[in-house]
């Protein structure tokens, strides 16, 4: 079955710029898309097609997508960025989707 | 205002079976893919199954394949989630959602496979 993979944390300090990372085969043809998830609260989507940002997503939140990796930035973190963030794709198919392990990001 | 809807969930005993409902509304329902999304106490998200807007394509994972099975009712705006021969490991919460470009999540309902 299809995989994407991140590393289970990032540390930065507040102002700092965060990179979270997410690996899939399938990247070269599937957008990929990241999620913040914060404790007890249902995903929010912050960058969608790799690299677009829903409305009301701060400036910091970018994304971009290069061979098989996908890379979520966070430009200048703030404490309320602190929470769990999932990258999510499909299959070559596009069939089957796939989210990644989930990043835990501590601002602090 | 788009609505996703969850309902149906609660404990039930391992073999046992639920029935998970997602009332939609503020879209065009028919327009949209919707999928299965759960969550196990302090662990990630797991794609469960996906259905296409007619209906006609069904997906699944393969820890639930031949045991789970997703339809929708576009008359009634709903989707469903058949879980049969449920297991410990199948204790989550499920939201409903278009995880794609819009983004459109449930708040979950929690399921319980426990003796």
């Amino acid at each position: 079955s299809y995989e994407l993979t991140q590393p289970p944390s990032v540390s930065v300090s507040p102002g700092q710029t965060a990179r979270i990372t997410c690996s899939g085969d399938a990247f070269p043809k599937k957008y990929a898309y990241w999620y913040q998830q914060k404790s007890g609260q249902a995903p929010v989507l912050v960058i969608y097609e790799d690299s677009k940002r829903p409305s009301g997503i701060p400036e910091r939140f970018s994304g971009s997508r290069s061979g098989t990796m996908a890379t979520l930035t966070i430009s200048g973190a703030q404490v309320e960025d602190e929470a769990d963030y999932y990258c999510y794709s499909t299959d070559s198919s596009g069939n089957y989707a796939v989210f990644g392990g989930g990043t835990k990001l501590t601002v602090l | 205002e788009v609505q996703l809807l969850e309902s149906g969930g609660g404990l039930v005993q391992p073999g046992g079976s639920l029935r998970l409902s997602c009332a939609a509304s503020g879209f065009t329902f028919t327009s949209y893919a919707i999928s299965w999304v759960r969550q196990a106490p302090g662990k990630g998200l797991e794609w469960v199954s996906g259905i296409t807007g007619s209906g006609a394509g069904r997906y699944y994972a393969d820890s639930v394949k031949g045991r789970f099975t997703i339809s929708r009712d576009n008359s009634r705006n709903t989707l469903y989630l058949q879980m049969n021969s449920l297991r410990a490991d199948d204790t989550a919460v499920y939201y409903c959602a278009s995880p794609g470009d819009d983004g459109y999540w449930g708040q979950g309902t929690l399921v319980t496979v426990s003796s």
